[in-house]
């Protein structure tokens, strides 16, 4: 059973460029969350997708936005890359309502 | 606002010793908690889930301990590895939907 499955792993834009990150979650798990964690920080949440719509969102600008594909796979897009936005990128997904989320491996982006 | 501490940013101990980690929170009523692992470079993996209704929870050689009253989680790592050393999160949820909130981390040194 393949966990959860993010890519690319590793990946350098310039500032302004925009990004595409993707996830494929658990098997059986309906809900993906995005997270981003800077270096020494703990991850921060960015938002969380169900039935592929936006659920919920935390404090991250409108150039963060994202989508749920109907098998549940999810894409992260970041707009207006900023110096600020280098970072790990971690995917998480889960059962509706079940608390145990199992996160990727995720995706570093480093933005020169 | 919320807030998460995690005590420590480090923490060295002996190989056969029990490593304690704590876990405090303000302004914040959970209605669970989990603890993950981190290895550099990797994303979190799930360790244990703590309810708020719930006082010890036992996997091996891990323990967790949530005290609602006092607003903290201790994590116990008994008889300590160097395999062991790792930086350890702590997240806390207010529902099944909710997103986690994570504290910095604690990073553990096994030393042999």
């Amino acid at each position: 059973d393949a966990g959860v499955t993010q890519s690319p792993t590793h990946l350098i834009k310039t500032r302004g460029q925009q990004v595409t990150l993707r996830c494929s979650p658990k098997s059986g798990h309906d809900t993906v969350s995005w997270y981003q964690q800077a270096l020494g920080q703990g991850p921060q949440f960015i938002f969380q997708y169900y039935e592929e719509e936006e659920r919920q969102r935390g404090n991250f600008p409108d150039r963060f936005s994202g989508h749920q594909f109907p098998n549940y796979s999810s894409e992260l897009n970041v707009n207006a890359l900023l110096l600020g936005d280098s970072a790990l990128y971690l995917c998480a997904s889960s059962r509706d309502i079940v608390d145990t989320i199992y996160f990727g491996e995720g995706s570093w982006l480093t933005v020169v | 606002s919320q807030k998460i501490e995690q005590n420590s940013e480090a923490l060295n101990i002996q190989e056969g010793k029990t490593a304690t980690l704590t876990c405090n929170y303000t302004n914040y009523s959970p209605a669970y908690l989990q603890w993950y692992r981190q290895d550099p470079g990797r994303g979190p993996v799930f360790l244990l889930l703590i309810r708020e209704n719930e006082k010890e929870k036992r996997k091996e050689r891990l323990k967790v301990t949530f005290d609602t009253t006092l607003k903290q989680s201790l994590f116990h790592i008994t008889a300590s590895q160097p395999a062991d050393s790792a930086t350890y999160l702590c997240a806390l949820a207010s529902s099944g939907n909710t997103p986690l909130v994570f504290g910095k981390g604690t990073r553990l040194s096994v030393i042999a």
